[in-house]
């Protein structure tokens, strides 16, 4: 399984954008990027996920670099309901169902 | 309109006792799984059934008994229960399709005295 690399915290203002960085410099040519987010007391929530081109839906903007070693998970916008736990997962490919495989995530407090 | 739903939300029982947490889901998914997510706050998967069928058994003690009565409900059975059973247990499901996100429920916090 390839491992990704998450800073343990970051702080963010009310409103800015969040940066959320990951490293995933072993991932193979065919695995995914996957961002999840869990708030507190609730289950994980998908936020996006990607394979080499940058994608972008209502929650947030996913920046993958060229080599695939590392991204950037973006919440343009961030209010304080997105204060959580960030995942990044690459996904372990599997031919029915996969398995995530989950670190210990960034904590990410936004501030007002 | 709970996408994944558990129950119980919460279940303090006593060490030796047998307990059972349920899950359904009504987003028509095919694959179902449990994680555990324990006091460090690592979420590790447990299980995975698709279609009625298991398809991932991680390094689960075999007092653990997942059951699946149809490919809308994934049952957690636990014998025996320990102290180290505390932790919370969560419920998820996809769609089929290899790269299809999960969708979670909102979990089950076990608690052994």
């Amino acid at each position: 399984d390839a491992k990704t690399t998450q800073p343990p915290s970051m702080d963010c203002a009310e409103g800015r954008a969040a940066n959320l960085p990951c490293n995933h410099s072993t991932i193979s040519g065919n695995e995914y990027v996957y961002w999840y987010r869990q708030i507190h007391s609730q289950g994980p929530q998908y936020i996006i996920h990607g394979l080499k081109n940058n994608e972008t839906n209502e929650m947030a903007s996913l920046i993958i670099t060229e080599d695939r070693k590392s991204s950037t998970l973006i919440l343009p916008h961030a209010t304080l309901r997105d204060t959580a736990v960030y995942y990044c997962i690459v996904r372990v490919h599997m031919e029915y169902g996969n398995k995530l495989v989950f670190g210990a995530g960034t904590i990410l407090r936004v501030k007002s | 309109d709970t996408a994944v739903s558990q129950t119980p939300k919460y279940l303090v029982t006593q060490m030796g006792n047998d307990k059972s947490i349920k899950c359904e889901q009504n987003l028509g998914h095919d694959t179902m799984y449990w994680y555990k997510q324990d006091s460090k706050k690592f979420l590790k998967i447990m299980f995975s059934y698709n279609n009625k069928e298991l398809i991932i058994n991680e390094t689960v003690p075999n007092r653990f008994s997942p059951k699946s009565p149809d490919k809308a409900h994934l049952n957690l059975h636990i014998n025996s229960l320990e102290l180290g059973d505390s932790a919370v247990y969560f419920c998820a499901s996809s769609p089929p399709g290899r790269y299809q996100p999960q969708h979670f429920g909102d979990g089950t916090r076990l608690s052994i005295l």
